[in-house]
């Protein structure tokens, strides 16, 4: 099954407004990334955090990571068109930090 | 970063054959891995490629059906073989790069439909 649950699955607002997103997970992870993916293309890499930090900011995404909970959040601020895509959370895993495990994903859609 | 190109980019096979899917990175990489995504669905590992070492399989997927190669550290490919409609997926290959080796950058993807 899926490390990771991102919820919600589907999310639509207005432009401008911030898109939160949420991930949770299920084993201890060496560190969490976001990834988004435009229409069926390939993956960019947003932002990694470890298991060790808390919060981290890059632009106008800032996640979170809670480890007691096993969760994080992704939070785009001042949304945009260009935000339109699908977002994943991935876990790399204590016991084989190299693999990376996804979630299933939030479709994020911003209206003009 | 790490630029990766996939050759096809996209394709339509008949059940039956089989498809090679090649991955270039423009750097030399120790990890590659190849990824499927089914329609709608979230990235699965298929399997973790090392130069110099057969391939390790994540549950579900096996060699004969999904043989790998890794002939150097720039280079994989990826064969689907004896194909079927439910193999119609986006087929993607990643490499771990950086200073940490712990980020994933991602190849455009190939784009399979099999009648």
């Amino acid at each position: 099954s899926q490390q990771g649950e991102e919820d919600p699955q589907a999310l639509s607002i207005q432009e401008g407004e911030n898109a939160t997103m949420n991930c949770s997970y299920k084993t201890s992870i060496n560190n969490l990334q976001w990834y988004r993916q435009n229409s069926g293309r390939g993956l960019v890499h947003l932002i990694l955090i470890r298991s060790n930090e808390r919060e981290k900011h890059s632009g106008r995404l800032r996640v979170t990571l809670d480890t007691s909970k096993k969760s994080s959040s992704l939070l785009i601020t001042a949304s945009r068109a260009a935000d339109t895509a699908s977002y994943f959370c991935a876990t790399a895993l204590y016991s084989s930090a190299s693999k990376i495990i996804f979630g299933s994903g939030t479709r994020l859609s911003i209206r003009p | 970063s790490a630029v990766i190109s996939q050759k096809p980019s996209r394709d339509i096979c008949q059940r039956g054959t089989s498809l090679t899917i090649q991955c270039q990175v423009d750097s030399q990489v120790t990890m590659m891995f190849w990824y499927r995504q089914q329609p709608g669905q979230s990235l699965t590992l298929i399997a973790t490629a090392n130069q110099g070492s057969e391939a390790t399989y994540e549950s579900g997927f096996v060699i004969d059906k999904f043989p790998i190669s890794r002939p150097n550290l720039t280079f994989s490919t990826l064969t689907v073989s004896n194909m079927s409609p439910e193999d119609s997926s986006i087929y993607l290959c990643s490499v771990e790069y950086g200073t940490f080796q712990e980020t994933q950058y991602f190849g455009p993807g190939t784009r399979l439909l099999v009648l």
